[in-house]
């Protein structure tokens, strides 16, 4: 089935740091990936639209300029977390799916990364 | 905006049918079903998705009412691998793709 990676699992960086986080489809081709964020016993909130060859789209109250997103081929998305602070620990998960160039097809559901831990001290 | 509403949490003993219900009343004709579970600390795991038919893979199967306004999501013998927060989500099968996540099920299967 389809696999996608995250890298690193678990981060831990130190208040006004930059942290890239990376998102690979391992055997398939998207042109759209999705970054999520999940804080403590919530649910995962969508952050960002990773499109590839053009710019991130963000959701409602997410930074650009503090989640640069970049999906610069078809099988990486990464994720830069620019001069972070505590507030921004979280869960990150980004997701894709292999129909990603167009509607999906019936069998192509979105498929997860494991999720990166970052941890602002 | 989430499109479903679950129960927050559900108990089930281990080897019994795990049945997770969903209420998508608001449900549009394009739109399917899709159930998700996250596991702790981990990202959420792909179960099973239907639009209109009952479906059914290795993991669980889906029935959906006739009017397709609610759900029963069912793993026929639970196992205590089975602990997670279970998502449904409705979501249109065409052009925007992104899956807006609620609050989910928390399933507890005890020994």
């Amino acid at each position: 089935g389809a696999v996608v990676s995250q890298h690193p699992s678990r981060v831990i960086c130190k208040s006004g740091t930059s942290v890239k986080i990376e998102c690979r489809s391992l055997d398939f081709q998207a042109t759209t990936m999705f970054w999520y964020r999940q804080f403590p016993k919530q649910s995962l909130m969508l952050m960002a639209t990773s499109n590839e060859g053009s710019k991130a789209t963000y959701e409602q109250g997410v930074e650009k300029d503090k989640f640069l997103i970049n999906h610069a081929s078809l099988t990486l998305s990464t994720l830069t977390v620019t001069s972070a602070h505590p507030e921004d620990s979280s869960f990150y998960i980004c997701s894709a799916s292999p129909s990603s160039q167009g509607p999906r097809s019936y069998n192509s559901p979105l498929h997860f990364g494991n999720g990166t831990r970052l941890t602002v001290t | 905006d989430a499109k479903t509403t679950q129960p927050p949490s559900m108990d089930c003993a281990e080897g019994r049918a795990a049945n997770l219900p969903c209420n998508h009343s608001t449900i549009s004709g394009n739109e399917y079903v899709y159930w998700y579970r996250q596991i702790h600390s981990q990202g959420p795991q792909y179960i099973i998705h239907g639009l209109k038919n009952n479906e059914t893979n290795e993991m669980a199967s889906l029935i959906i009412t006739e009017d397709r306004k609610s759900s029963t999501l069912i793993l026929p013998h639970a196992t205590l691998r089975d602990t997670a927060v279970y998502y449904c989500i409705v979501e249109s099968n065409f052009g925007n793709e992104k899956l807006t996540f609620g609050t989910g099920t928390r399933l507890t299967i005890i020994p």
